[in-house]
């Protein structure tokens, strides 16, 4: 049972540039959330995704966009990168129905470094 | 902005000692899960508890809640080297749907 997969591992891009991160759920579950985490930070909600829409938003600017498709995959797109967008960027998956009652299950991130 | 505060920011202890680690929150919660990170890398959930629950145990963890003063404790028990990651504390509510709030975390070293 495979679980939350992220690709890619690591990623430089150039401030200005803009970048595709991709996730594919745990094997069962219908929700995709996304989270940026800064070095020595706790993670911050960016937006979560169910039945294709985006469901809840955090406090980032519109560069930050996502989309989810019919087999519950998810990508994050940022815009128009600045050095501040360098940070682990950490997929999680759940089961929309059972939100209130169990944990996310976590992908290993993508690591993305704007210079 | 971070929901909760985890403390202490870091924890220095050896092999077979319990280390405790505490979280506060502001505002109210359905329920307050544990994370833990292993070099910067995904975080797996440790354990899940409801605004409703006091005390949930786990293998070696065990988590109390205290709705009133708006904060949770972890307990490791019988650490070992592995145990050695960084614990969040987040928390969610029914309003903001899956919108999980970390705090900044615990670093956590065992030493053999």
């Amino acid at each position: 049972d495979a679980g939350v997969t992220q690709s890619p591992t690591h990623l430089i891009k150039t401030r200005g540039q803009q970048v595709t991160l991709r996730c594919s759920p745990k094997s069962g579950h219908d929700t995709v959330s996304w989270y940026q985490q800064a070095l020595g930070q706790g993670p911050q909600f960016i937006f979560q995704y169910y039945e294709e829409e985006e469901r809840q938003r955090g406090n980032f600017p519109d560069r930050f966009s996502g989309h989810q498709f019919p087999n519950y995959s998810s990508e994050l797109n940022v815009n128009a990168l600045l050095l501040g967008d360098s940070a682990l960027y950490l997929c999680a998956s759940s089961l929309g129905s059972n939100r209130a009652n169990y944990g996310y299950t976590f992908g290993s991130g993508t690591r993305l470094t704007v210079v | 902005s971070q929901q909760g505060e985890e403390d202490p920011q870091a924890l220095s202890i050896q092999e077979g000692e319990n280390a405790t680690m505490n979280c506060s929150y502001k505002t109210s919660i359905n329920n307050l899960q544990w994370y833990r990170q292993n070099s910067g890398r995904g975080l797996v959930h440790l354990i899940l508890i409801r605004s409703n629950e006091r005390e949930k145990h786990s293998g070696r963890l065990r988590v109390t809640l205290d709705t009133s003063k708006k904060s949770s404790s972890l307990l490791i028990t019988a650490s070992r080297a592995a145990d050695t990651a960084s614990y969040f504390c987040a928390t969610g509510s029914l309003d903001s749907w899956g919108k999980l709030q970390f705090g900044a975390g615990t670093q956590v070293v065992v030493t053999p």
